[in-house]
């Protein structure tokens, strides 16, 4: 079955701290990853995306998350936290069609 | 500006009527996607459409209905069918093909009381 298996529901951090969130996923094919975040109030956006090619990939606002195949996973990390990336954040993968599968998403709190 | 809109941002009804969420995209995608969020479970897939005049149930389809008669809209209808209706709606677009992503609507809040 296809899934995608997000290993923290919440997070909380001081600002500065540095940021792991874990994501596994179970698909039978090859497979496109997303991480996407959430701000209180506003919409759904895309903070990366690995289709191929180098499997550490750099997103929006100082993120970044690396493929392991081998692992089936695709963490995301942010080596210093500020308040505003304090959001819910969300893995998914896809595979045809464009049908994203979500994971349960993340609610990340930074204290200031 | 491009992009989806979906109106309106928070919606009451009644339990036993039938409510249409409107999903309207200016950026010339073929696909969109409907999606329902609960709180602890992410999102999760209702119906999708690659192309005008055709739609595919997702995962969760049940109590739920489509239409697709222009490539720029794809409105959401939730039944009387639909057991837990009350959750937070998001609609997607994308291009059709493998390596694209999906952009996302600011979503309804619908709230069946």
């Amino acid at each position: 079955a296809q899934s995608v298996s997000q290993h923290n529901h919440h997070v909380i951090l001081s600002e500065a701290a540095s940021l792991e969130l874990g994501c596994n996923y179970s698909y039978g094919g090859t497979v496109n990853l997303f991480w996407y975040v959430q701000y209180p109030g506003q919409h759904l956006q895309l903070l990366l995306k690995y289709f191929s090619g180098d499997p550490l990939v750099k997103g929006i606002k100082g993120f970044e998350a690396e493929f392991i195949k081998s692992k089936f996973s695709f963490n995301l990390r942010k080596p210093s936290v500020q308040w505003s990336d304090t959001a819910e954040y969300f893995c998914a993968i896809s595979g045809g069609y464009n049908k994203l599968i979500f994971g349960a998403g993340t609610r990340l709190a930074v204290h200031p | 500006d491009g992009g989806i809109t979906q109106s309106p941002k928070y919606l009451f009804r009644k339990e036993g009527q039938n409510v249409t969420l409107s999903c309207e995209q200016n950026l010339n995608h073929d696909a969109m996607y409907w999606y329902r969020q609960d709180p602890g479970q992410g999102l999760r897939l209702i119906y999708y459409s690659q192309i005008v005049n055709d739609f595919q149930k997702g995962d969760i389809a049940e109590g739920y209905s489509v239409s697709r008669e222009k490539k720029e809209s794809f409105p959401l209808t939730v039944t009387s069918a639909q057991k837990n209706p009350t959750a937070f709606y998001l609609c997607a677009s994308s291009y059709p093909e493998r390596n694209t992503e999906a952009f996302f609507g600011q979503g309804t809040r619908l709230t069946v009381v």
